[in-house]
């Protein structure tokens, strides 16, 4: 069974540039996550997806982080415009229906200069 | 609201037992979780418990939930080079959202 995949491994862009990142989780998954995990600290959820619906966007900075999820597969995460401090590593993670663990993906490693 | 603390580093001999522990605060979690992350790798799943109960064992680890004191704590018998990670706690809120901790750096000694 394939894990979930991300991409780009790495981005390293200027402040006010905008950047997005791609999410596939695995195959039959309705459940789809965004984490922002920031060095030295645990992962922090941004978004839940449910299919193609939100569930959680209470942690997401929405005057310049968005995603979506539109045919409920596949997910892209944008931030317009990059700050500093959205230098992080952005997780993705998917969960089966019923089933209590998540997959995380290896994530996109994102440095803000 | 809801929080969950771990020490930040834990060394050990090869061959010890490594205990790492865990407080958080949502009483009404229903699951609790270790993960494991190693450098530039995702998060892997070690170990889940339920909150309905005191232990669980799969091969060399054990769980441990204490949810009077709201206390966790996951211990790897026979540590080996290996098992050098960050681990993280997490718990699953009354929201069902997975909170975790900031992590526990384990470094092995030879």
């Amino acid at each position: 069974e394939a894990g979930v995949a991300q991409s780009p491994r790495y981005k390293i862009i200027e402040k006010r540039q905008s950047v997005a990142f791609w999410c596939n989780p695995i195959s039959g998954h309705a459940t789809l996550y965004w984490y922002q995990q920031i060095l030295g600290q645990g992962p922090k959820l941004l978004i839940q997806f449910q299919n193609n619906g939100v569930v959680d966007d209470s942690q997401l900075p929405k005057d310049r982080f968005s995603a979506e999820r539109l045919k409920g597969v596949d997910s892209t995460l944008k931030i317009q415009p990059a700050k500093l401090e959205d230098s992080a590593v952005y997780l993705c993670a998917s969960r089966a229906p019923g089933d209590n663990e998540q997959f995380f993906g290896p994530g996109t490693r994102l440095t803000v200069l | 609201g809801e929080d969950v603390e771990q020490s930040l580093f834990l060394s050990v001999r090869e061959g010890d037992s490594s205990v790492i522990n865990c407080t958080y605060t949502d009483s009404s979690s229903t699951y609790l979780y270790w993960y494991k992350q190693e450098p530039g790798a995702g998060l892997q799943l070690l170990t889940y418990i339920f909150s309905n109960m005191d232990m669980k064992q799969d091969q060399r680890l054990t769980v441990l939930l204490n949810k009077k004191d709201k206390h966790l704590s996951l211990r790897i018998a026979d540590t080996q080079t290996g098992d050098s990670a960050i681990y993280f706690c997490a718990e699953c809120s009354s929201a069902s959202k997975i909170i975790f901790g900031s992590g526990t750096r384990l470094s092995i000694r030879p």
